[in-house]
């Protein structure tokens, strides 16, 4: 089983300026990684696929990279409505989700 | 595009099972692969098992084998999950998605109480 830990627990940033998110993989799981946005009761929401692959809509503002073992979320000129708690998740076999970054707006 | 609707909040007692649907609008129903994840309160999301219609072989993460059922029925194009002897531990929001791997489209959410 892949487990994946994603750090840190919870950033605060201010607006305007650039988060990054990390997530680790416990054994590679090759670029079959994606990243979900989830806001207080509402379904998450597909931001990054195949670890760099925006989804439909996402703006470019959010970019994904890493490969392997190590990967990472950035997002730029943060806005208040990016307050939301960011997943990893892996699909190289039975999927799995990291425990999430809670992204704080100062 | 797909379009995920769920069925309705459930309350159940321990040692009872629960039965939630997900009836997907648009996509070819047969080939998608469609996930059950679920989210105790304040947790993470949970990746429970998924089902590709095509075949009806489902596959279940380690902890929930013998514990969840997974099924998929062409006609009305709606998955099942059900659960059973819940305990307190199963109350959590239950979600439908689909996606090959990763998922773009999700339901809105089934919550599920198991309460005495």
């Amino acid at each position: 089983e892949i487990v994946m830990t994603q750090s840190p627990a919870t950033l605060s940033v201010s607006p305007g300026e650039t988060a990054t998110l990390s997530c680790r993989a416990s054994q590679s799981v090759s670029s079959k990684l994606a990243w979900y946005q989830q806001k207080p009761g509402q379904a998450p929401r597909l931001l990054i696929y195949d670890a760099s692959t925006r989804a439909t809509g996402i703006p470019a503002r959010f970019s994904g990279s890493g490969s392997g073992t190590e990967f990472s979320l950035t997002i730029s000129s943060l806005q208040s409505d990016d307050l939301a708690v960011y997943y990893c998740q892996h699909y190289n076999g039975w999927p799995a989700f990291g425990q999430g970054t809670r992204l704080d707006i100062k | 595009q797909v379009q995920l609707v769920q069925s309705g909040a459930e309350v159940k007692k321990p040692g009872s099972s629960v039965k939630v649907s997900c009836k997907a609008s648009g996509g070819t129903f047969n080939s998608q692969a469609f996930s059950w994840v679920r989210q105790a309160p304040g947790l993470q999301l949970e990746w429970m098992g998924g089902i590709i219609p095509l075949g009806g072989i489902a596959l279940y993460a380690q902890k929930f084998q013998g514990r969840v059922t997974i099924t998929a029925d062409e006609s009305t194009r709606t998955t099942f999950m059900e659960v059973w002897s819940l305990t307190p531990d199963d109350t959590a929001v239950y979600y439908c998605a689909v996606g090959d791997g990763y998922n773009p489209y999700w339901g809105q959410g089934t919550q599920v109480s198991v309460s005495s």
